[in-house]
């Protein structure tokens, strides 16, 4: 299917554990991003790609480690899990920077630490 | 202080009422003006996008930026229980979005 996913969409953890969360689109958009959203901040940017390799921190980085050896993949690693980083994670992509910088959402990865 | 503020409501309303939502920010530097719609348990969908200062109408739907006040705002004429959702302001000025904290709408039929 065309589109932008994510996986799992549910997870619970436990305090301590390394959780991976998927993401993955089909339209080689050059641009990735991680975000989660909470309760009164609305979507907060962790990390952001611009290309294969090519990866930056955004406004809520630490405990949170990403990749993208690929352009149609961006993974992200929570090292150890805290309670803190229960949330909703979101992955978007776009084509380009310039303009509206419209951005594609995928449909969320709800993550509970305990 | 937060660069993008948004009363979170929640808002209800009566079908075919008007919904009014608004937003201001900090940052001069914002071109882009963004509205996206979230649906229960699913990801951002952009609504909306006008770019500076002005009016845009899509059907039910306007936005209006008011570059001089910092101050943003979406209507939503004859609103439908379809209708009920999030919706998050969003600004652009570089290469990232900065979101406001979205909100609730609930259209009651």
């Amino acid at each position: 299917d065309a589109g932008i996913t994510q996986s799992p969409r549910y997870k619970i953890t436990e305090t301590g554990r390394q959780v991976t969360l998927m993401c993955h689109q089909t339209w080689s958009h050059s641009y990735m991003f991680w975000y989660r959203q909470d309760l009164g901040h609305g979507l907060r940017l962790i990390y952001y790609s611009a290309a294969a390799d090519i990866t930056d921190k955004g406004e809520v980085p630490d405990g949170y480690v990403v990749s993208r050896s690929k352009t149609e993949n961006f993974p992200l690693t929570l090292e150890s899990a805290t309670r803190s980083q229960t949330s909703v994670y979101f992955c978007a992509s776009t084509r380009t920077l310039t303009g509206s910088n419209e951005q594609f959402f995928g449909p969320g990865t709800r993550l509970t630490v305990l | 202080q937060k660069e993008v503020e948004q009363d979170p409501g929640p808002l209800s309303v009566p079908e075919g009422a008007i919904v009014s939502l608004n937003c201001t920010y900090s940052n001069s530097a914002f071109q882009y003006f963004m509205w996206y719609r979230q649906y229960s348990r699913k990801g951002p969908e952009l609504l909306m996008y006008t770019y500076s200062s002005g009016n845009k109408e899509d059907g039910r739907f306007t936005a209006q930026v008011d570059k001089s006040s910092k101050y943003i705002s979406l209507f939503i004429r004859d609103s439908q229980p379809s209708d009920s959702a999030t919706y998050l302001c969003a600004m652009s000025g570089d290469y990232k979005l900065s979101f406001g904290a979205g909100t609730t709408v609930t259209v009651r039929a």
